[in-house]
């Protein structure tokens, strides 16, 4: 089964700054999907950014950008130029690409990483 | 962008009633939706995932006869919770996945809903 390990359960970032959380996973696959979900007070999970494994580029969107590292199954989520509105649960996803059965497309998730932001 | 309603946001019931939360994907059709729990500050865990026409599958140590699935269309699941007791108390989001997204298959989360059992 695989894992999905997020080992800062809290982060805080000054306003403008960057911020890199990590995150890193177990599986003897070699494709599979990886995603950055935010979760703000509203309890609304949000996706951030999501890199297909057999993709060397690291996927980029607006502030937000990973870092994919396959070997050491590494993907850290780096928010650049912080908003207040980036303050929130940020949980990093695993999915298989293998289409089997009623399993299939299932999430795993990690603990998730509580991110303030400090005006 | 695809949307994922969950109805009701927030209920609160005594113990050993029956409460159905409902989740309809509002602008897609969902062939796949999964059902999540989610304790105060913790990670979301997977209950179970519903296919539509089919019964669902439980992950292990979800009591099948207490959380009830019904997956009748492909907009909308339903979660029941039998007989709930306080320990039943959480924050239930579900999830559906988009059939027509590609090889991502991305899932589109409600809003979620808290429980609380008195």
């Amino acid at each position: 089964a695989q894992t999905v390990t997020q080992s800062q359960p809290e982060m805080s970032v000054q306003e403008a700054e960057t911020v890199t959380l990590s995150c890193t996973y177990d599986t003897s696959e070699s494709d599979y999907y990886l995603f950055w979900y935010k979760q703000p007070p509203s309890r609304q999970m949000i996706l951030v950014i999501r890199q297909e494994a057999y993709k060397q580029q690291n996927a980029t969107e607006n502030r937000f950008s990973v870092n994919f590292q396959k070997a050491a199954k590494s993907f850290s989520l780096k928010i650049s130029d912080s908003q207040l509105g980036d303050a929130a649960m940020y949980f990093c996803a695993y999915r298989s690409a293998v289409i089997l059965g009623a399993g299939s497309y299932q999430l795993t998730f990690g603990k998730g990483t509580k991110l303030s932001v400090i005006p | 962008g695809a949307v994922v309603s969950q109805h009701p946001s927030r209920v609160i019931c005594k113990s050993g009633t029956s409460v159905k939360i409902e989740c309809r994907s509002l602008d897609f059709q969902a062939t796949t939706m999964f059902w999540y729990r989610q304790f105060p500050k913790k990670s979301l865990m997977l209950m179970a995932t519903s296919n539509e026409g089919s019964k669902a599958t439980y992950e292990q140590g979800v009591e099948k006869d207490k959380f009830l699935i019904n997956h009748a269309s492909l907009t909308l699941s339903t979660l029941t919770v039998t007989s709930a007791h306080p320990e039943d108390s959480s924050f239930y989001i579900c999830s559906a996945r988009d059939f027509g997204t590609g090889p991502y298959n991305e899932q589109f989360f409600g809003p979620g809903t808290r429980l609380t059992v008195l």
